[in-house]
């Protein structure tokens, strides 16, 4: 079992709606949670960072994390065709450095 | 601000050949990381070096991978001898932290190196 499972998707939506992106974990150790989003041919970026448990918005992105679930979320309201892209989520635990990246979401917003 | 620099952008090579890609951080930054990327497996962690040293190279697939970072400024990963199986995008990224790993550390990727062993 990986520790971090992402359905890959695709996922197509149509231009203003609600989409939500989600991942499983199983590490408990894990205490930091990000969203990054890659375009086509593109490195990622970081677009959402969580810490431990709760919720979190910028603009029209909100990030969940439920750590008794191992659960988090990503959602984007009034969803555009330029989030059109893959959104991967990763995490880590304290200290060290090492990031698990999920296998990353195919999203397509269709104008 | 130039970013992660990688070099080449692509690389088309034999089975059996030498490849070298080749990563320039962002200036400062003192934690640099490779992954690769495949349709398959997602994104790996290969190899992290803080303050120039490897800390982690557990993702290394195997003996034909190697990493250096000979200075702050520059880092290689080599494939010697690249198997079609090699056939990925490999990033390069670096971040800020130093070695306590801060907790909001972001990794700054490159836009990647695409390589093909045919």
């Amino acid at each position: 079992q990986k520790e971090v499972e992402q359905d890959p998707g695709p996922l197509s939506v149509p231009e203003g709606a609600i989409v939500s992106l989600n991942c499983t974990y199983s590490n408990s150790a894990f205490q930091y949670f990000m969203w990054y989003r890659q375009y086509s041919r593109k490195g990622p970026e970081l677009l959402m960072y969580t810490y431990s448990s709760g919720n979190k918005e910028d603009g029209r992105f909100t990030a969940q994390v439920d750590k008794s679930s191992k659960y988090i979320s990503l959602f984007i309201r009034d969803s555009q065709p330029s989030d059109s892209a893959t959104y991967l989520c990763a995490m880590k635990g304290t200290g060290g450095f090492k990031t698990i990246f999920g296998a990353g979401t195919r999203l397509f917003v269709k104008a | 601000d130039a970013g992660v620099i990688q070099s080449p952008r692509h690389e088309v090579t034999e089975m059996g050949q030498e490849v070298t890609l080749r990563c320039k951080p962002i200036s400062g930054h003192n934690s640099l990381f490779w992954y690769r990327q495949t349709m398959m497996r997602g994104l790996e962690l290969l190899i992290y070096f803080n303050n120039n040293v490897p800390i982690d190279d557990s993702g290394m697939p195997e003996d034909r991978f190697s990493a250096k970072m000979p200075n702050a400024s520059f880092s290689t990963l080599k494939i010697q001898p690249s198997e079609p199986r090699d056939s990925a995008v490999y990033f390069c990224a670096s971040s800020p932290s130093g070695l306590a790993g801060g907790p909001d550390d972001e990794q700054f990727f490159g836009p990647g190196t695409r390589l093909t062993v045919l």
